[in-house]
């Protein structure tokens, strides 16, 4: 069975620092990894996509995959209190759309 | 662009009614759409996946008379919910995929059965 896994947290990082969040996936296969940001009580909200190895920055985030260890990160600079949210990573399932979804990890970003 | 409108965003039905919930894509064509379900600090649940004018294909364990789904077109699919039991309370969400490896989502719907 596929299986996406992700640190629950809470990870707490003080207001300005860099928060990691950090993904392994199990399907040696997968081509396609995202990043999405949930806020509570909303849906989730595309935030990054990665589809080769290496880093690629938008802004203060930062997506890498390593696809020969199986490990996808998020990098938050400069986290401000409304990053505050669960941040869900998705990996592609074959070319039907279909993701398959880690538990999620919750930042938490303190003044 | 790729935004997801979903109808209504909030819902309170009586045991034993049906509730209709629409999903559409407004600025582009939906090759796909799923839907899924999300109980209270849990993570997304992929119900079902729906391509327009075929029958959806339900995940394990969801049962495809009880949530009837509708693909009518490439930017509207709607999951009808027949029978609602408390049970069914929930945070019901789609998302449309372009094709490209991404899916965006709508903004939820709380459905809850009273």
């Amino acid at each position: 069975q596929k299986e996406v896994e992700q640190n629950s947290g809470p990870l707490s990082v003080p207001e300005g620092a860099i928060a990691s969040l950090n993904c392994t996936y199990s399907d040696r296969g997968s081509q396609s990894f995202f990043w999405y940001r949930q806020y509570s009580g909303k849906s989730p909200e595309l935030i990054m996509s990665i589809y080769s190895n290496g880093d690629k920055e938008d802004g203060r985030f930062t997506a890498q995959l390593n696809k020969a260890s199986q490990y996808v990160s998020l990098l938050i600079r400069d986290s401000q209190p409304s990053d505050s949210a669960t941040y869900l990573c998705a990996v592609g399932s074959g070319n039907t759309g279909k993701l398959i979804f880690g538990q999620g990890t919750t930042l938490q970003v303190k003044p | 662009g790729a935004v997801v409108s979903q109808h209504p965003s909030w819902v309170i039905c009586k045991s034993g009614t049906s509730v209709k919930i629409e999903c559409r894509s407004l600025d582009f064509q939906a090759t796909t759409m799923f839907w899924y379900r999300q109980f209270p600090k849990q993570s997304l649940m992929l119900m079902a996946t729906s391509n327009e004018g075929s029958k959806a294909t339900y995940e394990q364990g969801v049962e495809k008379d009880k949530f009837l789904i509708n693909h009518a077109s490439l930017t509207l699919s709607t999951l009808t919910v027949t029978s609602a039991h408390p049970e069914d309370s929930s945070f019901y969400i789609c998302s449309a995929f372009m094709g490209g490896g991404e899916q965006y989502f709508g903004p939820g719907t709380r459905l809850t059965v009273t």
